[in-house]
């Protein structure tokens, strides 16, 4: 079965810092990874998508993910943190027809 | 294009009593999920259907949970009788494509979920 695993339910990082948010699957086959970002009484929305296509993957609001199969990861990363970016995110992996989330990191950007 | 729409956005109930939670997904997306989320934790599927039919319902506690998407469209989630471990905010999310890893990994579209509290 597919899982993801996010390490840190907890992120503090100060405006302008590096944003990075850890995230290992399990997967058998080559997996269809996500990150979904969860603002305040909203629902998620996709921040990025790792389709095999690259490993290096660019999303929305200036964030991007990279695949690394030796490690089984797909870290994300934002090289500067603004205080609009506080929220929850969540790693996704998706199988062949359901998708599976890890427990989610509180990301908190201090002015 | 609109997005999945969910009511009601709160609900507080008393153990015991019933809740219903209802979805409409974004026009033309035959997959629409039911997930759970339990404050602190990732969502957790319910049910997902295909059309009007249940692809996966393993993790419903199908003793007090049942859901129906009658004609493939919209979608009710029910409750009957709540315990306070039912807890959590109820998403819907939709999806065109079925096969979400072979369609060239498909993403959900969710709505802004149902926060449900039990006292």
């Amino acid at each position: 079965a597919q899982s993801v695993t996010q390490l840190g339910s907890h992120v503090s990082v100060s405006e302008g810092a590096l944003v990075l948010l850890r995230c290992n699957y399990s997967s058998s086959v080559p997996p269809y990874l996500f990150w979904y970002v969860q603002y305040p009484n909203q629902g998620l929305q996709l921040l990025l998508k790792y389709t095999s296509a690259a490993t290096l993957v660019k999303g929305i609001n200036g964030f991007e993910a990279e695949f690394k199969k030796s490690e089984t990861s797909f870290h994300l990363t934002k090289p500067s943190a603004h205080m609009s970016d506080a929220a929850e995110y969540f790693c996704a992996v998706s199988g062949y027809n359901d998708m599976r989330f890890g427990a989610g990191t509180r990301l908190t950007v201090k002015p | 294009e609109a997005g999945v729409a969910q009511s009601p956005r709160y609900k507080i109930i008393e153990k015991r009593q019933s809740v219903a939670f209802w979805c409409n997904p974004i026009s033309g997306h035959a997959t629409l999920y039911w997930y759970q989320q339990i404050l602190g934790q990732g969502p957790k599927l319910l049910i997902q259907f295909q059309n009007n039919g249940v692809v996966d319902d393993s993790q419903l506690p199908k003793d007090r949970f049942s859901a129906e998407r009658l004609k493939g469209v919209d979608s009710t989630l029910k409750i009957q009788p709540a315990k306070l471990e039912d807890s959590a905010v109820y998403l819907c999310a939709s999806s065109p494509q079925f096969q979400l890893a072979v369609h060239g990994a498909g993403e959900l579209f969710f709505g802004e979920g149902s926060r449900l509290t039990v006292l």
